[in-house]
């Protein structure tokens, strides 16, 4: 069964260092997604992507945040300068085309030091 | 950010028994609705979704009813298993073209016992 696969699964970074997580999202699909759980709090949507270009962003999505298509498969979330308070899971996500569901990747733990 | 709601934390049932999880909304824009279920250190799972041009989807032992006048939809799950445990997210969207982003509720704590 097709899956969306997250790498790493764990980063540890310090504050201030640039960090990339990367997704590989289900083959056919065309939306693409970045979630974050902060620890204790709710799953919180950071952007949408479809045809090479952000569909829509949060508020938390904010200059050091960026998303990138760089080839047929793969899709990064770019945090530049990380701050404690991005340490959180980050889920990537994909939906096809004329439907709703959308499939979640098993998530990078990212903690900031 | 409330527009999405799951007031019980926790729920504890026995083996073979129904479970309920409940959600609430306040957002009438919401169109589509999503329950998934997360085991730690993975990623939600897909479940089961819901219209709202519709008032009961079914799959197996998950059905999701949904009251719009009431703004609230609930997931059943008959009968409990033990594998059942897990947290449970509710989720809606707005139909727009593009964007469709979630908006996820606290999740509810599902504990099945045997």
């Amino acid at each position: 069964e097709p899956e969306v696969t997250q790498t790493p699964s764990h980063q540890v970074t310090q504050m201030g260092q640039e960090v990339i997580l990367r997704c590989v999202p289900i083959s056919n699909h065309l939306y693409f997604y970045w979630y974050r759980q902060i620890l204790g709090q709710k799953v919180e949507f950071l952007v949408s992507f479809y045809n090479n270009e952000i569909s829509e962003k949060s508020e938390i999505f904010d200059d050091q945040f960026s998303v990138e298509r760089p080839d047929g498969s793969n899709f990064t979330l770019k945090i530049r300068s990380t701050k404690l308070e991005d340490s959180a899971m980050y889920f990537c996500a994909s939906r096809g085309t004329g439907t709703h569901e959308q499939y979640f990747g098993p998530g990078t733990r990212l903690t900031v030091t | 950010d409330q527009q999405v709601k799951q007031n019980s934390p926790s729920l504890s049932v026995q083996e073979g028994r129904i479970s309920i999880l409940n959600c609430d909304y306040t957002n009438s824009m919401f169109d589509y609705f999503l329950w998934y279920k997360k085991y730690p250190a993975e990623g939600p799972t897909f479940l089961i979704s819901i219209s709202s041009i519709k008032d009961k989807n079914e799959d197996g032992r998950f059905t999701v009813f949904l009251n719009k006048s009431a703004k609230h939809l609930s997931l059943h799950i008959v009968p409990s298993q033990p594998g059942d445990s897990a947290v449970y997210f509710c989720a809606a969207s707005e139909g727009t073209e593009y964007g469709n982003k979630l908006v996820f509720g606290a999740g509810t704590i599902l504990r099945v016992k045997s």
